[in-house]
């Protein structure tokens, strides 16, 4: 089976532009999350999407918006790129939106220059 | 906001010792998990707790749910080289199971380095 997809693996924007990560869940899981993690500290949550619509917002600027799409996979969109924004973007799924039990990508890696 | 205190930052061990690492917080979790992240790949769940108290064993892991919410550690046992990597605490406050979301805060980090 198929773990949780994110593409691309890899990419450098420059300051100001727009990008967008995909991410897909595990078939079945219904539950999307988004975490950023800047090298050398932990996860920090972004956002969760649950049956389309958002259940819980991290403490980040309108600059970074997602959604979720019928077949349950989903963007994450960062607009007016920062130095600071570049990261390992992490997507993981759930079952169900209390379900704690999340499987995680390997992620996106973000380099803005 | 909500913090995760995670100590040590680093280990360095020799094979077949034991490890414990801990993570404790300024304000209650009622669930606690432990990952591990090896490089360039996302966390694998380790140990997932769900109430105050628990200790849960997975192989070699040993972790416990501290009694009072605001805690947990990890232990593993006769360490190997595989076990080489970054180890994570994250707390979990669901407030209407089911029904809230399953936001995660992670703690900084435990860097296990295990000498053959």
């Amino acid at each position: 089976d198929a773990g949780v997809t994110q593409s691309p693996t890899h990419l450098i924007k420059t300051r100001g532009q727009q990008v967008t990560l995909r991410c897909s869940p595990i078939s079945g899981h219904k539950s999307v999350s988004w975490y950023q993690q800047v090298l050398g500290q932990g996860p920090q949550f972004i956002f969760q999407y649950y049956e389309k619509e958002e259940r819980g917002r991290g403490n980040f600027p309108d600059r970074f918006s997602a959604r979720q799409f019928p077949n349950y996979s989903s963007e994450l969109n960062v607009n007016a790129l920062l130095l600071g924004d570049s990261a390992l973007y992490l997507c993981a799924s759930s079952l169900d939106l209390g379900d704690y039990g999340y499987t995680f990508g390997s992620g996106t890696r973000l380099t803005v220059v | 906001g909500q913090q995760l205190n995670q100590s040590p930052q680093s280990m360095f061990i020799q094979e077949g010792e034991d490890v414990s690492m801990n993570c404790t917080s300024s304000s209650i979790f009622n669930t606690w998990l432990w990952y591990k992240q090896d490089p360039g790949e996302g966390p694998v769940l380790l140990i997932a707790l769900y109430k105050a108290g628990e200790l849960t064993s997975n192989g070699r892991l040993t972790a416990q749910f501290g009694i009072t919410r605001k805690d947990s550690f990890l232990n593993i046992s006769a360490s190997i080289p595989s076990d080489v990597g970054i180890y994570f605490c994250a707390g979990g406050l669901n407030l209407l199971r089911g029904t809230s979301g399953s936001r995660l805060t992670f703690g900084e980090g435990t860097q296990l380095t295990v000498n053959p």
